[in-house]
């Protein structure tokens, strides 16, 4: 199947600070999709991004899909950014990453 | 437009015992998929469903394991005769074909303890 590894595993930052995450797929994925996992386990869509660059607000999310690798930035960090951040790339089946996990610290 | 919903949101069995858990997807969405996940972990693919159709199913879903989605709605997962290893968080997604068919969004999930 798919591997999907992200980096760093664990990230503390300060409240402002900037941030980015990576994720990287061991082969060609149809699509791919970023989440964020809240402190009580509920999954949350932030980007549906199987190529290309996408905005919203604080959050942005660039795919290179010829070169198997996907970031995801976060800009002025909150605490209410803290929990774990998912990537998940679909071939036939769906294989999600281990996760980042981030302590944004006030 | 609500959102995936699961039921129950907490399940605590003896092992051995069989237990269901029902998911409802987004109105509308034709897929429906379920996932487990343990602790410090991503969450594992099981099986997933187009309408009424199982399309997939993960070497993981073992013969203890089924999954049903009689009227192209809802779905359960039954797991029969559960062993301490079936603990974690049991999650169920869907999606629209014809829309973003891959672009899942998940519920609350349902977190089982097997004693």
């Amino acid at each position: 199947g798919i591997q999907v590894e992200q980096s760093p595993p664990d990230l503390i930052l300060q409240e402002g600070a900037n941030s980015t995450l990576r994720c990287n797929f061991s082969d060609s994925v149809n699509n791919l999709q970023w989440f964020h996992q809240n402190p009580w386990g509920q999954l949350i869509n932030l980007f549906y991004i199987p190529s290309g660059t996408k905005q919203n607000g604080r959050l942005s999310a660039t795919t290179v899909a010829t070169e198997r690798y996907s970031l995801l930035y976060i800009s002025s960090s909150q605490t209410t950014d803290s929990g774990v951040y998912f990537c998940a790339a679909t071939g036939n089946q769906f294989y999600f990453g281990t996760g980042t996990s981030l302590t944004v610290i006030p | 437009d609500t959102g995936v919903s699961q039921d129950p949101r907490h399940k605590i069995t003896k092992r051995g015992q069989n237990v269901t858990f029902r998911c409802d997807p987004i109105s509308e969405h034709n897929r429906l998929y379920w996932y487990r996940q343990t602790l410090g972990q991503g969450p594992e693919f099981l099986t997933y469903f187009q309408n009424e159709a199982q399309l997939e199913k993960s070497r993981l879903l073992s013969d203890r394991f089924s999954a049903e989605r009689p009227k192209g709605s809802f779905s359960t997962l039954e797991i029969q005769r559960t062993e301490q290893g079936d603990s974690a968080m049991y999650l169920c997604a869907s999606s629209k074909v014809g829309h973003s068919p891959y672009e899942q969004y998940f519920g609350p999930g349902t977190r089982l303890t097997v004693t």
